[in-house]
C-alpha cells in the first residue's frame, strides 16, 4: 500500500466555517492531487501539485485552496464550507506523473 | 479535451465466470497511460492494472487482463474466474504523458456484482 494518510477521515462541519483536510505521504513522491467523488460525477480533480510551493487548479477548484510547504504534506482548505462541498475527498500521489495511488478518503459533511 | 466513457453502469455475473468491462476514450495524443481502478464498498481506490499506450502487448495481473485497441481507442478489462471479493465499482482512467498536463481523467464507473 502506498504510504498516504488523510486526516481527518470523517468530519461534520457547519456552513460558513473553514475546513482543512491534510494529506501526508511517506513515499517522497513529487506529485500530489486532491479529488472529490460524488454520485453521478465520478472523481473530479480539485487541485494538484508538482512540488513544494508549485500548485495548480483542477476542474472544480472554486471554493478550494491548497498549500504545499513540504514534500510530504498537501493541504486542502475550504475557506467557507457550503453544502455543495459535502463529498468524499481523496488525496493521491504519483512519483513521476505516470501512476497515481490514492489515500483512503475523507468524508466531509457540511450541514 | 480527453474523455473516458464506460458504457455499462452496472453488471452482474456468477462467481467463477469471466466478465469483461468496457471502456472507450477519446484523445489526439499518441503517448498516454490507461488504468483500471477498483473501488470496493470501503471506498478505497485500488490500482488494478496499468497500460502504456506505446506498448502493444496487453497488460496482465493475475486474473485481470486488458484488451487494448489503440486505433479503436478501446481499453476493456477482463476478469477471469471471478470471485466474491471482485464485487466493486471499477473505473477506467486516462492520463496524458505530457509534463505538467498529466492529470488523470476518470470514467463514471461500472458497478460489478459477483453473485454466489
Amino acid at each position: 500500500d502506498a504510504g498516504i494518510t488523510q486526516s481527518p477521515r470523517h468530519k461534520v462541519t457547519e456552513t460558513g466555517t473553514p475546513v482543512t483536510l491534510r494529506c501526508h505521504q511517506t513515499e517522497n513522491h513529487r506529485y500530489m492531487y486532491w479529488y472529490r467523488q460524488d454520485p453521478g460525477h465520478g472523481l473530479r480533480l480539485i487541485h494538484y501539485s508538482y512540488g513544494v510551493k508549485d500548485t495548480d487548479k483542477g476542474e472544480v477548484s472554486d471554493g478550494y485552496s491548497v498549500s504545499r510547504s513540504k514534500t510530504e504534506d498537501f493541504l486542502l482548505t475550504l475557506e467557507s464550507a457550503t453544502s455543495s462541498q459535502t463529498s468524499v475527498y481523496f488525496c493521491a500521489i504519483s512519483r513521476q506523473g505516470d501512476t497515481i495511488y490514492f489515500g483512503e478518503g475523507s468524508w466531509l459533511t457540511v450541514v | 479535451a480527453q474523455t473516458v466513457t464506460q458504457s455499462q453502469p452496472e453488471m452482474s455475473v456468477q462467481e467463477a465466470e469471466t466478465v469483461t468491462l468496457s471502456c472507450t476514450y477519446d484523445t489526439s495524443e499518441n503517448n498516454y497511460y490507461l488504468f483500471w481502478y477498483k473501488q470496493p464498498p470501503s471506498r478505497q481506490m485500488i490500482l488494478v492494472i496499468r497500460q502504456e499506450a506505446y506498448k502493444q502487448q496487453n497488460a496482465t495481473e493475475n486474473r485481470f487482463s486488458v484488451n487494448f485497441q489503440k486505433a479503436a481507442k478501446s481499453f476493456s478489462l477482463k476478469i477471469s474466474d471471478s470471485q466474491l471479493g471482485d464485487t466493486a465499482m471499477y473505473f477506467c482512467a486516462f492520463m496524458k504523458h505530457v509534463k505538467r498536463d498529466d492529470k488523470i481523467i476518470f470514467g463514471k464507473g461500472t458497478r460489478l456484482h459477483i453473485l454466489p
